[in-house]
């Protein structure tokens, strides 16, 4: 069976830090992966996917960053943070041609003060 | 690109009553439809889906409908129970492509 992990699971950051946040994937190859962002109270916002090594395509623009190392590696940095960075992040995954479920990590408490 | 709307941002009903919450999607080319339920703290899970050859899908207490002509969708929730409390977000994705554009998500408080 496939599972998702992220690391680490809370982590508080003082403004101007960077940032490595890391999503694996097992169980599955040539997957989709998904960075969201989810602020207090609000919806999913899509900021980065992948559709394979090294391709990364962007929704927002921002001082975030992502990278796919490896098919099932999936990391999001910065490399300073904003107190606007603060949110929950998911990732994600989803079986390559879309159209079908998308299967989330437990995701990341980021806390920038 | 696509633009999902998702209505109510917050929901109460009571115990045992129906719950309805309902999303538009702007562009035509989207042709799959799931719902995901987010509890407290946790990672959301995927409820029900429908996709577009269909116009309802059904499952025990959650059946979700579409409507293509005028773009939209609603997740309905009969028989509501607490553990029902949690925030519910809608989702389209289209045909050609690899991004799943979510609503902002409806918090569904369940009164015992």
């Amino acid at each position: 069976s496939q599972t998702i992990h992220q690391w680490p699971a809370t982590l508080v950051q003082p403004v101007g830090s960077p940032l490595s946040l890391e999503c694996t994937v097992e169980g599955t190859s040539n997957p989709n992966l998904y960075w969201y962002r989810q602020a207090a109270g609000r919806g999913l916002q899509l900021l980065f996917y992948s559709v394979g090594i090294g391709q990364i395509s962007s929704e927002v623009p921002q001082n975030l960053s992502a990278s796919r190392p490896q098919d099932r590696q999936f990391i999001l940095s910065s490399k300073k943070l904003l107190l606007s960075d603060s949110g929950f992040y998911l990732c994600a995954w989803s079986v390559r041609g879309g159209r079908n479920e998308q299967f989330f990590g437990p995701g990341t408490r980021l806390t920038v003060l | 690109g696509e633009n999902v709307e998702q209505h109510p941002s917050t929901l109460s009903v009571q115990e045992g009553d129906s719950a309805v919450i309902k999303c538009t999607y702007s562009d035509s080319a989207s042709n799959y439809f799931p719902w995901y339920k987010q509890e407290l703290g946790k990672r959301p899970q995927l409820i029900i889906d429908i996709r577009s050859n269909v116009g309802e899908k059904k499952d025990q207490r959650i059946a979700v409908t579409l409507n293509k002509t005028a773009k939209h969708f609603s997740l309905h929730i009969t028989e509501t129970q607490p553990e029902d409390s949690a925030v519910y977000f809608c989702a389209a994705s289209m045909e050609t492509g690899n991004q799943f554009y979510f609503g902002t998500g409806t918090s569904l408080t369940v009164i015992p």
